[in-house]
């Protein structure tokens, strides 16, 4: 059964300053990898979609890179906005098990003006 | 285009009741996922429809069920409620079946048991 853990559960940084945010996940035979962020009673955008086959995808500021052997996924975040402030998920599709996607339990991103 | 629409957005009800959840994907998707998300457990996946058809089940009891219709809605239906089933609902589409499109979220339903 995939299991997927994010940490740290919450980060601040002061506005301007690169991150990044970790997501391990336990089942290799990965279909694809995706990150999400979810604002306060909202639910989930889609930010970017890593397949197995690929290592990385891009998307303006936002870069994702997806390592199956090691089972880790990493999202980095370059020069940080408070519009970045939002919850982070991970989730994992795959390619056997019972569950459409498997998620982590998100990281708490406060980006300080 | 427009973007996933769940309805209603906000529910009370009580232990014992039943509720139905519903959910409009995205024009010319076909598959639609549902996910209980709570404080304590976080997202967890409910179930998955694709052409009118389940393809996947989360570990949920029994009183958790669901269909998808022709036109690719779906709906979501909680028996005998309990007070531990109160969570945000939350239903997603995305165009097919194993295809690795990104799936697109609704803002979910709100379900409060009293």
């Amino acid at each position: 059964k995939q299991e997927v853990t994010q940490i740290p559960a919450a980060l601040s940084v002061p506005e301007g300053e690169n991150l990044v945010l970790n997501c391990s996940f336990t089942d290799s035979a990965i279909y694809n990898l995706q990150w999400f962020r979810q604002d306060p009673g909202k639910g989930l955008t889609s930010l970017l979609l890593i397949q197995s086959s690929q290592r990385e995808q891009t998307s303006g500021r936002l870069n994702a890179s997806l390592d199956k052997s090691s089972g880790r996924s990493t999202l980095y975040i370059a020069a940080s906005q408070p519009g970045d402030s939002a919850t982070y998920l991970c989730a994992g599709e795959s390619n056997f098990g019972n569950e459409k996607l498997t998620f982590g339990t998100g990281t708490r991103l406060t980006i300080i003006p | 285009k427009a973007g996933v629409t769940q309805t209603p957005r906000y529910l009370i009800k009580t232990r014992g009741q039943q509720v139905t959840l519903s959910c409009s994907p995205i024009s010319g998707h076909r598959s639609v996922s549902w996910y209980q998300q709570t404080p304590g457990q976080g997202l967890q996946f409910l179930f998955e429809y694709f052409s009118e058809t389940q393809r996947n089940k989360g570990n949920f009891p029994g009183r958790f069920s669901g269909r998808q219709f022709s036109n690719s809605r779906s709906e979501m239906n909680v028996s005998t409620l309990e007070l531990g089933d109160s969570a945000l609902y939350l239903c997603a589409s995305s165009l097919g079946d194993r295809d690795n499109s990104p799936l697109h979220f609704g803002n979910g339903t709100r379900l409060t048991v009293t």
